[in-house]
Parts: C-alpha cells; structure tokens; sequence
C-alpha cells in the first residue's frame, strides 16, 4: 500500500512569512508523529496525534508552530512568522494503534530566506 | 530529561570486515531502544528494536542496562549497509522518539 506522503517536498518562503506543511498517514494509522531535523542532527520530536488529539506537544519550539488533524487522518504542521532559523527537514511518520514502528515520510525540505 | 549519544559521525569499514556503531543513552528508568536507517534517497526506516531481539539484514544489537548501551553490530559488512544510521529510544508508554544525532557509514569495496 501507499507510505506517508508529504506535501510539498520543498517550499522556499520569506522570512516572516506564513507556510502550512501536509502529511497524509497511512490509512488506518492513528497515531501521526512531526518531527524536525537540522542539516548534521537527528530528528527532533514536535508533536504527537492520537486521533484527531495532540497526544503530546511539547516539542513545539514556541507559539509560532501549530498542528491540527481535523479528521484523524491528515494532518497540517502550521509555521507563522518564519525565521531562518526554522530552515529544516519537516519529517512525518505514522503508526497503528498499539504499534511500536514509525513509518517515516519523505519530508518537506523548508527554507527560509 | 532522555538522551542518546551516537559518538561517530562517521565510520568507514572495509567490506567482509565487522562493523560495530555505538550509541548510548542516558535514562533513569527503562526505555524502548530502536535503530533507524535510511540509505541514501530513502525514507527513514525501521532495522530493529531490543524487545523483538531479532536480526534483520544481520545487524544485531543487545541493550546492556549497566552500560546503558544499545550498539549496533555485523559480523561482515556489505556494500549496501552504506546508510545513515540513527538510534533512538522511547520511554514510560510515550511513543514520541529521541533520535542521536546519527552515523554514516560507509562500506569500502
């Protein structure tokens, strides 16, 4: 079947500017996991979904990011006031209820200029 | 708070020799460790966990709770294990993964 998909693979944007990331899970999967990676870091954890509930935020770095999943199924990382500093890889992953394995999207590549 | 420590960036090994990539954890209770690959224009992937103890493309890792070290292991590498290898843990039922900060490793012919 279809992996976790993430849309758009790249967005270039201005600093100050306002940018939505999407993740589309693999259906069926509950729980939706965002995690950020800086060039030469591993990935840092964001936020966790179970259902259509943020199971656990507290990776968000301040209150200019914010994730919704209206329906339990897509989700929507939500980026306002870009700074450089938020230049990254955007990582989704996605997991069955009671399941220990993340399954990974590609990414979405953010730079802010 | 957890934290894992991957001590190599980089590490190059000749093929047919062992290859061994170190990681180690801070934690005070017991964690769920994992190691993650994602090979070069692939997608971050499972290679295994300590609670299914399995081998999977003959990599084993064995948690040793007194070192607080999960290292990753071959016996023989191949020139397809050239990945970046990242290990992870989780903790107290949280499902939310703390990464190290990866090794590359490279296999030489």
């Amino acid at each position: 079947g279809a992996g976790v998909s993430q849309t758009p693979s790249n967005k270039v944007t201005e600093k100050g500017k306002y940018v939505e990331l999407r993740c589309d899970p693999i259906s069926g999967h509950t729980a939706l996991y965002w995690y950020r990676q800086s060039l030469g870091q591993g990935p840092e954890f964001l936020i966790y979904f179970q259902g259509t509930g943020a199971a656990d935020d507290s990776g968000l770095p301040n209150d200019r990011f914010f994730a919704v999943r209206p329906e339990g199924s897509v989700s929507t990382l939500k980026i306002q006031r870009t700074e450089r500093g938020d230049s990254a890889v955007y990582l989704c992953a996605s997991s069955p209820a009671g399941g220990k394995e993340q399954y990974f999207g590609p990414g979405t590549r953010l730079t802010v200029t | 708070a957890q934290r894992v420590t991957q001590p190599e960036k980089l590490l190059s090994v000749f093929k047919g020799a062992p290859v061994e990539l170190k990681c180690n954890y801070s934690y005070s209770g017991s964690p769920e460790l994992f190691w993650y690959v994602q090979y070069s224009r692939q997608r971050l992937q499972l290679l295994l966990r300590h609670i299914s103890r399995e081998s999977i493309k003959g990599f084993t890792a064995d948690l040793n709770k007194g070192e607080t070290s999960f290292h990753l292991k071959k016996p023989f590498a191949q020139e397809e294990d050239s990945a970046m290898y990242y290990c992870a843990l989780t903790v107290g039922g949280n499902e939310k993964l703390t990464f190290g900060t990866g090794t590359r490793l490279t296999i030489i012919p």
